[in-house]
């Protein structure tokens, strides 16, 4: 079956713009959460959400960053005024219950010039 | 003071032969779980092998083992017969409190192994 699907794979961006990177978890998974990996850095959770609980939302680095999850499945995670520190990798992964194993997606790497 | 320490940015082993990657942890709550991830050049991260704390025995899936030292806090991952598609980046990770604890998962800086023919 399919993977967890990410888009855009790639985004450059000018600081100050608006992104959204968007995430298809794993059909029939309720959890899903997103990481950053920056360069040469381990990961960094930024946010997870699991079925219609409030979100865990403890890992965002500052408000310019935002995530909703409609209807359960398809997730977008939204940077605001981007700077060039948002720089990284984000991964988006998924699991079938809270405290399964998550299966992590491809990323979006992001530049922001 | 961090969470998941990997000693060894980088390492090298010959085909075939074993390997074993070091990680340590920090953690005071008695529930957790260790996870070890590859991630190779193209970028997917890829589950590999998991120990619960409670676990009795070290967790082995194929030619993964944990090294689970409870009492000195390590969790080291073995690969036995090192393959060239081994190379690749490898990550430790936590996850804290089990019992309805935060799903976050704490990550290593990573090791990056590489099998030389």
């Amino acid at each position: 079956g399919a993977g967890v699907s990410q888009s855009p794979s790639n985004k450059v961006t000018e600081k100050g713009k608006d992104v959204e990177l968007r995430c298809d978890p794993i059909s029939g998974h309720t959890a899903l959460y997103w990481y950053r990996q920056s360069l040469g850095q381990g990961l960094e959770f930024l946010i997870y959400f699991q079925g219609n609980s409030a979100p865990d939302k403890s890992g965002l680095p500052s408000d310019r960053f935002s995530a909703e999850r409609t209807g359960g499945s398809v997730s977008t995670l939204t940077i605001q005024r981007t700077q060039q520190e948002d720089s990284a990798v984000y991964l988006c992964a998924s699991s079938s219950r809270q405290g399964a194993n998550r299966y992590f997606g491809p990323g979006t790497r992001l530049t922001v010039l | 003071a961090q969470k998941i320490t990997q000693t060894q940015p980088g390492m090298f082993v010959q085909e075939k032969e074993a390997v074993t990657l070091d990680c340590t942890y920090d953690t005071s709550d008695p529930s957790y779980g260790l996870f070890w991830y590859k991630q190779p050049s193209s970028g997917e991260m890829i589950f590999l092998i998991y120990q619960g704390s409670y676990d009795q025995q070290n967790a082995t899936e194929g030619r993964y083992s944990l090294n689970f030292q409870k009492a000195r806090k390590s969790a080291n991952l073995v690969i036995s017969a090192s393959q060239l598609g081994d190379s690749a980046m490898y990550f430790c990770a936590m996850r804290e409190g089990l019992q309805g604890g935060s799903e976050k998962l704490v990550f290593g800086k990573g090791t990056k192994l590489t099998v030389n023919p």
